[in-house]
């Protein structure tokens, strides 16, 4: 069946500081969408990718979608402590990645 | 509140009980999902409805599991016979259906946190 990992696992970054995690599909995506989770909460939806090769940006969020679309990014610019949690992706078929837990330095 | 909810929130069970979860999706969305969550880990898929039909199921899913949408409206999830490695958090989403076959974003619920004693 379809996996999705995300590397790496755990990142802490001192506030101010750039962060970038990974998704990598077993398969081809049609979609990817990205969520985040915050310590205790559930899982909040930030972005959805469709084409080949796209980038979305949302202020100091930048999401890219692979040109095989089996690979996405989600990179985050001068961290701040409201960036702390866990960032998931999710690819076709409900299936998450096993997520990149974010914690910032200050 | 026009989100996702759930209830209970927390529920402490003792082996071998049953139990059921209740999740009240948002009124306009047609999806239905529940996952279950364990510290440190990513939603794990168990089901999902379209209206009130149950698509599919996920392998994982053991027959103690059984989850109904009866009007195409909120729906149940039930564990029979519950098991200590049953302990996580079980969490909902609710969404509209995307155009031809596409998945749209996922709106979850505050979860229902299980303990099985």
């Amino acid at each position: 069946g379809q996996q999705v990992m995300q590397i790496p696992q755990y990142q802490h970054v001192q506030e101010g500081e750039d962060f970038t995690t990974y998704c990598n599909s077993s398969t081809t995506l049609s979609n990817i969408q990205w969520y985040k989770q915050r310590p205790g909460g559930h899982p909040v939806f930030l972005i959805q990718l469709v084409k080949s090769g796209e980038v979305k940006k949302q202020k100091r969020l930048t999401f890219q979608f692979g040109e095989a679309k089996k690979n996405s990014s989600l990179h985050i610019t001068a961290t701040q402590t409201t960036d702390v949690g866990t960032y998931f992706c999710a690819g076709l078929r409900v299936t998450f990645g096993t997520g990149t837990r974010l914690t910032i330095i200050p | 509140d026009t989100g996702v909810s759930q209830n209970p929130r927390h529920k402490i069970t003792k082996r071998g009980q049953n139990v059921t979860f209740r999740c009240d999706p948002i009124s306009e969305h047609n999806r239905l999902y529940w996952y279950r969550q364990t510290l440190g880990q990513g939603p794990e898929f168990l089901t999902y409805f379209q209206n009130e039909a149950q698509l599919e199921k996920s392998r994982l899913l053991s027959d103690r599991f059984s989850a109904e949408r009866p009007k195409g409206s909120f729906s149940t999830l039930e564990i029979q016979r519950t098991e200590q490695g049953d302990s996580a958090m079980y969490l909902c989403a609710s969404s509209s259906a995307g155009e031809a076959g596409a998945w749209n974003e996922q709106f979850f619920g505050p979860g229902t946190r299980l303990t099985v004693l």
